[in-house]
């Protein structure tokens, strides 16, 4: 069985700080995905970035960078000077690639707040 | 970028009511997903649906719950006997081979 474990639940930063919300996953399969999505006030889920197991790379998207570790089995999520509308909820979310059934196990969620 | 587009974005009901959510996937997708998400938890994963059939469901898709794709672009969740612990926000997604999961905007399901 898959697990994803965000252990922040809740964040609290002022703007222009850098801020970084941790993700744990486990699975036995070799071959995964993780994502990361963003869930404004206005409650839909927004894509932010999907990674496979197989690529290691740090990524960078603007403000936004992502640290994925097989070490630690972690998948790291940092927003450089932070603004206000980064405010939202962020769940990090694994998959394993089985066809049809690539369902996504999410974690629980990180509230970030960002104050002016 | 396309869309799922999901209606209604609330739907109100009384407990012991049917509801049908209905989603409209992307028009290329092959596969298609109901989520769900009670107030403040996480997001839930409770169906796929592949090839008009269902591939895999959680222990939360119980008799109750059955996902229908009625005519080759509409993709429907219904509830037959609605409680109050149905009260959740309905994600539907659709993906195509190897890409990456859209997700609608969801549908806010309240059971009085």
């Amino acid at each position: 069985a898959q697990k994803v474990t965000q252990a922040q639940t809740e964040i609290s930063v002022v703007e222009k700080e850098d801020v970084t919300l941790d993700c744990v996953y486990e699975t036995r399969d070799t071959t995964y995905y993780l994502f990361w999505y963003k869930q404004p006030p206005s409650g839909e889920l927004v894509f932010l970035i999907r990674r496979n197991s197989f690529d290691e790379q740090n990524e960078i998207s603007g403000r936004y960078s992502w640290n994925f570790q097989k070490s630690t089995s972690s998948f790291n999520f940092t927003i450089t000077a932070s603004q206000v509308v980064d405010s939202a909820v962020y769940f990090c979310a694994l998959s394993i690639p089985t066809g049809a059934n690539s369902k996504l196990t999410f974690g629980k969620g990180i509230t970030l707040s960002v104050r002016p | 970028e396309p869309e799922v587009t999901q209606t209604p974005s609330h739907q109100v009901t009384q407990m012991g009511q049917e509801v049908i959510l209905r989603c409209v996937p992307i028009s290329n997708h092959l596969y298609f997903y109901w989520y769900r998400q009670i107030l403040g938890q996480k997001v839930e994963f409770l169906v796929s649906f592949y090839n008009n059939e269902i591939s895999e469901k959680s222990e939360i898709f119980d008799d109750q719950f059955s996902v229908e794709r009625p005519d080759g672009s509409n993709f429907t969740l219904k509830i037959r006997s609605t409680k109050l612990e149905d009260s959740a926000m309905y994600f539907c997604a659709s993906r195509a081979v190897n890409e990456k999961l859209f997700f609608g905007s969801g549908t806010q399901l309240s059971v009085l």
